[in-house]
């Protein structure tokens, strides 16, 4: 299967401060990419779906402002986080989306604000 | 009703067993349906996909699908330990969302193969 990356693995930052994720797709051009969040043992929530050169569409009770995606090119999305304050801590994981629907997942981001 | 089901589980079988999970989905028009195992604090990754009414089989693995019911299964032959692990239904419904790549996610059934 296509190969997804995320950077970093893990993250701890101070509340207040902002974090950038990075997710590359390494072997394919992602048509798409996805960012999720999830919670302990909750399910998968979609927070945004980005297009290369085009603006993010968010999910509805997403802060666009607080969650901030640049998709500069066909293989590389960033989502920074803003402001983060402790009930941001989550896992953060991004995917690369292929024509009829295949999505692949990079390993995700463990995301701690103190 | 939820747009993607499924059982939360846990389903429990033991080492050798045929485990059977499935999945039913709102969308009549929905073209692109795929599996995802999650293991605990890992990120989802791709088992199998499938596009049209049938079975489809890869290795141990098997994905049933029938549009006319709306339902979507995947079959585990002779299930290891290694198989325990949350599997995702998830459904690409371009009927709601109109059109794009955009998946529908279940919660998830946990599987637990037992020894």
């Amino acid at each position: 299967g296509a190969v997804v990356s995320q950077h970093p693995s893990w993250v701890i930052c101070k509340s207040g401060t902002s974090v950038k994720i990075e997710c590359r797709s390494l072997d394919f051009q992602a048509t798409t990419m996805f960012w999720y969040r999830q919670f302990p043992k909750q399910s998968l929530m979609l927070m945004a779906t980005s297009n290369e050169g085009s603006k993010a569409t968010y999910e509805q009770g997403v802060e666009k402002d607080k969650f901030l995606i640049n998709h500069a090119s066909l293989t590389l999305s960033t989502l920074t986080v803003t402001s983060a304050h402790p009930e941001d801590s989550s896992f953060y994981i991004c995917s690369g989306g292929l024509a009829g629907g295949t999505q692949y997942f990079g390993p995700g981001t463990r995301l701690t604000v103190l | 009703q939820k747009e993607v089901e499924q059982n939360s589980g846990p389903l429990s079988v033991p080492e050798g067993a045929i485990a059977s999970l499935n999945c039913t989905y709102s969308d009549r028009g929905s073209q692109s349906f795929f599996w995802y195992r999650q293991y605990s604090g890992k990120s989802p990754e791709l088992i199998m996909s499938i596009y049209s009414n049938g079975d489809k089989e890869d290795g141990r693995f098997t994905a049933q699908l029938n549009k006319a019911s709306q339902y979507v299964s995947l079959l585990i032959r002779d299930s290891q330990p290694s198989d325990s692990a949350t599997y995702l239904c998830a459904v690409n419904m371009r009927g709601l969302t109109g059109g794009g790549n955009k998946l529908t996610f279940g919660t998830g059934t946990q599987l637990k193969v037992e020894l």
